[in-house]
């Protein structure tokens, strides 16, 4: 099975900020099939970004996705009040699909 | 617009089962992938089940094998999860989701499955 680690597993920001998740996967990604999603407190989670760095339609283009192997990157590159949440990373390269324990990002 | 509905969560006692369903609209369902996505209170995400167009192929977490099992109908437009033999790790909230190209595009809002005597 292939076991991502995210880092950090939370952080304080302040709208405006730059904010950078980390997404490490335990064997390389053959295929690029590294997804993002976004959770707010109580809802459903959110496709961001699939496919490493192909933003999904409607998602706002501060977000962005980069990586290759077993090192990948989330980007929010000027956070917004709406931007905190819990962001998730997901390998789909093989079964069993698998998710990061999760990033929370706060408000500072 | 894509519509995903759960239902059939409940209280079930250990060892219990049940059946949870997922109503879909505003797609084409029988050309979509599907799965089931849960999450327990307070924890992250974890993949379950997904099955292919035709139902002719099923995939499953280790944790569920032999214990669960994901079927469709496609003339109903709807997904569904048999879930036997219940344990108290099961208990989650159970997210209905659409595939996108290897990804979950689409998710429902979620049933809740508690597990308790």
């Amino acid at each position: 099975d292939i076991q991502m680690t995210q880092s950090p597993s939370s952080l304080s920001a302040s709208v405006g900020d730059r904010v950078t998740i980390t997404c490490r996967t335990s064997q390389s990604l053959s295929r690029t099939y590294l997804n993002w999603y976004q959770q707010k407190l109580g809802e459903a989670p959110k496709l961001l970004i699939y496919g490493v760095s192909s933003l999904q339609s409607g998602v706002p283009s501060r977000f962005s996705g980069s990586g290759s192997g077993t090192d990948f990157t989330l980007t929010i590159s000027s956070l917004q009040p709406e931007d905190f949440a819990t962001y998730y990373c997901q390998q789909a390269n093989s079964h069993p699909w698998t998710f990061g324990q999760g990033t929370k990002v706060e408000i500072k | 617009e894509v519509q995903l509905v759960e239902s059939g969560g409940d209280l079930v006692q250990p060892g219990g089962a049940l059946t949870l369903s997922c109503a879909a609209s505003g797609f084409t369902f029988r050309n979509s992938w599907m799965g089931w996505v849960r999450q327990a209170p307070g924890k992250g995400l974890e993949w379950v089940a997904n099955i292919n167009r035709d139902g002719s192929q099923k995939y499953y977490v280790d944790s569920v094998k032999g214990r669960f099992s994901i079927s469709r109908d496609n003339a109903k437009n709807s997904l569904y999860l048999q879930i036997n033999s219940l344990r108290a790790e099961d208990a989650a909230i159970y997210y209905c989701c659409r595939h996108g190209n290897d990804n979950f595009e689409y998710w429902g809002q979620g049933t809740l499955v508690t597990v308790s005597s």
